[in-house]
């Protein structure tokens, strides 16, 4: 079974600076995907970014890129240019590429406050 | 497109009560899901389908049964309520073998009291 692991709960950073949140991983498999999900205060779930395991080039959306070390079993999140809007929880998530196997795997979340 | 909605946004229920969370998506996709949040736990998926007519376990089936009345909805089922059940529930869509993004409802919170 695949594991998610976030070791930090929360964290906070100034408005306009750049944040990193952790992320590492354990699967047996070769191909998967991994993904960055946003719950704002409204508990909406919002798909941040994507990534694909067999992509070596690093998935970028905006303010947000991830740094994906595949051998390293390490997805972490880097937010550019922070903005109050960006206050929120953040899980990282695993799913398999088996067809008909896309169950999500979450970890246990970082709260991210982003201070005025 | 209203996406994924959920009925109810909150409950509150006695212990041994029984309800079912209704769920619906608009977007034709293949694959529905349930997930539970949990302070310090994340979401942990409880049931899901993969097409019209099936159902599987996830990590959590415990307590719930689910029905996938046609492609559009997905429902779960509490039979007998228990404190243990008292959480936020998410239901989720997406196309099988496609983009493999999860699209997610707002959510019901349930308290058993």
């Amino acid at each position: 079974a695949q594991t998610v692991t976030q070791s930090q709960p929360e964290m906070s950073v100034q408005e306009a600076e750049t944040v990193t949140l952790s992320c590492t991983y354990d699967t047996s498999e070769s191909n998967y995907y991994l993904f960055w999900y946003k719950q704002p205060p409204s508990r909406q779930m919002i798909l941040v970014i994507r990534q694909e395991a067999y992509k070596q080039q690093n998935a970028t959306e905006n303010r947000f890129s991830v740094n994906f070390q595949k051998a390293a079993k390490s997805f972490s999140l880097k937010i550019s240019d922070s903005q109050l809007g960006d206050t929120a929880m953040y899980f990282c998530a695993f799913m398999s590429s088996n067809f008909g196997n896309e169950k999500l795997t979450f970890g246990t979340g970082t709260r991210l406050t982003i201070i005025p | 497109n209203a996406g994924v909605t959920q009925t109810p946004k909150f409950q509150v229920l006695k212990t041994g009560q029984s309800m079912t969370l209704q769920c619906a998506q608009d977007m034709n996709h293949n694959s529905m899901y349930w997930y539970r949040q949990d302070p310090g736990m994340g979401l942990r998926l409880i049931y899901y389908s993969a097409s019209e007519g099936t159902t599987d376990k996830g990590e959590v089936p415990n307590g719930y049964n689910v029905s996938r009345l046609n492609k559009r909805e997905f429902s779960l089922r509490l039979e007998s309520a228990a404190p243990s059940q008292t959480s936020v529930y998410f239901c989720a869509s997406s196309v099988t073998g496609e983009s493999y993004e999860q699209y997610f409802g707002p959510g019901t919170r349930l308290t058993v009291t």
